[in-house]
């Protein structure tokens, strides 16, 4: 079964970094996946795609201050110079044909 | 800027029906597959079910199928959903979503709508 599993939470300090970890299901490989952004009280906010190799594509808009990565069955959103409207909710997702898979979400504090 | 506006929701009781529609705009509708994902409060999100962009192709997630029904209407640029025999567990707020690969069944989401909550409650 294709499952995306995220920590609760993370945090760091104004204007640190921080790397948020989502970890692909064993025996499923190659996938490419998207990270998305809930800030309190609004929708949700497409971020980046970021393929298995590591290469990505960030939304419209979005500051190259997000970055991805990944290494294996791990998928990582990095965020540089932590700002306080970065305190949000962060989801990775991945899909297959007719299915969307969603991690459980990460929640981010900027302290 | 591509736009999606939800509308339908509101407060119903278990076992009633309810049709969410989304009016999309700002992008060629009728080339991207289109999703409903929803968020019971406080919790994660869970994709709820996708239309292709032709229509020809439905699926759902196993927590809603045989209940809630996809479609849409390519000449009017609007996704629905048609939610039938309705839970408790149903309560959520439900997002109209784009897909984010042209011509294709699923992929990315690349826009999301602003939500509207379903409320199930007797």
């Amino acid at each position: 079964q294709l499952v995306l599993t995220q920590s609760p939470s993370a945090s760091a300090s104004l204007g640190a970094s921080v790397k948020v970890t989502c970890t692909l299901s064993s025996g499923h490989s190659g996938y490419a996946i998207a990270w998305y952004q809930q800030e309190p009280e609004k929708g949700p906010r497409y971020l980046m795609n970021l393929n298995s190799d590591g290469s990505h594509t960030r939304g419209d808009g979005i500051p190259d201050r997000f970055s991805g990565s990944s290494s294996g069955a791990e998928y990582y959103l990095s965020i540089s110079s932590l700002q306080s409207e970065d305190e949000a909710d962060y989801y990775c997702q991945t899909w297959d044909t007719g299915i969307q898979v969603f991690g459980g979400g990460t929640k981010l504090t900027v302290l | 800027q591509v736009r999606l506006v939800e509308s339908g929701g509101g407060v119903v009781q278990p076992g009633r029906s309810l049709r969410l529609s989304c009016a999309a705009s700002k992008f060629t509708f009728s080339s991207y597959s289109m999703h409903w994902v929803r968020q019971a409060p406080g919790k994660g999100l869970e994709w709820v079910a996708l239309i292709s962009y032709d229509g020809r192709n439905k699926f759902y997630a196993d927590s809603v199928k045989g209940r809630f029904t996809i479609s849409r209407d390519n000449s009017k640029n609007t996704l629905y959903l048609q939610m039938n025999s309705l839970r408790v567990e149903d309560t959520a707020f439900y997002y109209c979503a784009k897909d984010g690969a042209r011509a294709t069944t699923n992929s990315y989401i690349d826009y999301w709508g602003q939500g509207a909550l379903v409320s199930v409650s007797s």
